[in-house]
């Protein structure tokens, strides 16, 4: 089946430093990606979606980039801070389905004082 | 506003005994979708009801799985004569009845079968 992957599967950042996370998607059907920053122990909290007929998105430090030709979203964590360490998932779904979402494997980002 | 509240946090099973896992989405919230994830794993959906209803439980094992959501109450995720396979994190999410909004998940119900 079509699933969300990420390239890398731990980040290590140094505070302050800009971080960028990446993930690759293969259904070309979905028209909506979340990224989701998941702490230890805790649920998914959501960080900013993008919807298909975007290529950017900005929020507060962080941006999402769609690249819809090769179908690869990435997150950009500006002034990475120690509280951002944490694992990050790109999520895809398609209109009409509800809140189905298709997780990626993860990224662990961990920000060095 | 409360979050999405799940409970228990933690439950530890034998293998062939019963797991109920429970579910109280945010007030005004009529979606649940159930999640689980195995370790330094992604979440992989299981099934989405609304309220009485169950509208998508592709992701939900044939055998001994089984999920409500009734008018009233929390919704239950049931898991039969657990192995230890069923070990993980299990997720709800909750979400208002418009298609085009954000879910919010709970904390979780982690699961251990010895």
């Amino acid at each position: 089946g079509e699933s969300v992957g990420l390239h890398l599967p731990t980040l290590s950042v140094q505070e302050g430093d800009n971080s960028i996370i990446n993930c690759a998607y293969s259904n070309s059907a979905s028209d909506y990606f979340i990224w989701y920053k998941q702490e230890s122990g805790k649920g998914p909290q959501f960080i900013i979606d993008i919807r298909s007929n975007m290529d950017k998105r900005q929020g507060q430090r962080v941006t999402v980039l769609l690249n819809k030709t090769v179908k690869h979203l990435s997150l950009q964590i500006a002034a990475t801070q120690p509280g951002d360490s944490a694992v990050y998932f790109c999520a895809e779904k398609i209109s009409g389905g509800g809140n189905k979402l298709t997780f990626g494997t993860g990224t662990q980002l961990k920000v060095e004082l | 506003n409360a979050g999405v509240m799940q409970n228990p946090r933690h439950l530890v099973r034998r293998r062939g005994q019963e797991a109920r896992l429970r579910c109280s989405p945010m007030k005004g919230h009529s979606h649940v979708y159930w999640y689980r994830q195995l370790p330094e794993e992604g979440l992989k959906f299981m099934v989405y009801l609304q309220k009485e209803n169950i509208i998508d439980e592709s992701g939900m094992p044939k055998e001994r799985f089984s999920a409500e959501f009734p008018k009233e109450g929390p919704s239950i995720l049931r898991i039969q004569q657990v192995v230890r396979g069923d070990s993980a994190a299990y997720f709800c999410a909750s979400s208002p009845p418009s298609q085009n909004t954000e879910a919010f998940f709970g904390q979780g119900t982690r699961l251990t079968v010895v």
